[in-house]
């Protein structure tokens, strides 16, 4: 699961920091952001989702908030730890675009000791 | 509750064969979305079906096909290869159509050679 020709940012976080991961999206009409987790060699884990009406929603550790104003996202991670290390994904869904998820190219996380 | 599995893990395949991936959704999901993930374009999306109907359709020529069957696994079908095929493929499952909430499978490596 590793997009290495893609220019990924990368993170690098100390273990028991907060994590703050930004996304910019592209489309004002989008609907839907969700939040994945990919780990080398597995496929997107589900972290976390919001619809467009939200500006704020909580999981556990995660909270993901959006700005429709600038079409920001952002995912907080609280007291990161070594297994949150991987590469982070938001994808948003158009509103006219049925099924059909638009993923950024990712940022990597890297939690050291 | 079982994730989604996804046949074969890995597999290679020479320049002009064709090949079929296999996916099964989690129970009670009936709608499968299929992605592409390569180093240089990330994900993206191939197609979505449910009901055994394909709903939408990414930006991908005529060589690549899927069809779902009534207990909602579902196959994805990549004709006279190219080495540009070579990639990730990802299914995803969710409960409703419409691009929410998918729950990704941990994806078929295919290389072409």
């Amino acid at each position: 699961g590793e997009s290495v020709g893609l220019h990924l940012p990368t993170l690098s976080v100390q273990e028991g920091d907060n994590s703050i991961i930004n996304c910019a999206y592209s489309n004002s009409a989008s609907d839907y952001f969700i939040w994945y987790k990919q780990e080398s060699g597995k496929g997107p884990q589900f972290i976390i989702d919001i619809r467009s009406n939200m500006d704020k929603r909580q999981g556990q550790r995660v909270t993901v908030l959006l700005n429709k104003t600038v079409k920001h996202l952002s995912l907080q991670i609280a007291a990161t730890q070594p297994g949150d290390s991987a590469v982070y994904f938001c994808a948003e869904k158009y509103s006219d675009s049925w099924g059909k998820l638009q993923f950024g190219a990712g940022t990597q996380v890297v939690v050291t000791p | 509750k079982a994730g989604v599995t996804q046949t074969p893990r890995y597999l290679i395949k020479t320049r002009g064969q064709q090949v079929t991936l296999s996916c099964s959704p989690i129970s009670g999901h009936r709608s499968v979305s299929w992605y592409q993930q390569t180093p240089g374009q990330g994900l993206q999306f191939l197609f979505e079906y449910f009901s055994e109907t394909q709903r939408n359709k990414g930006n991908f020529p005529g060589r690549f096909s899927g069809r779902q069957f009534s207990n909602s696994r579902s196959e994805m079908n990549v004709s006279t290869l190219e080495l540009g095929d070579s990639a990730l493929y990802l299914c995803a499952s969710s409960r409703r159509t419409g691009g929410e909430e998918q729950y990704f499978g941990p994806g078929t490596r295919l290389t072409v050679t």
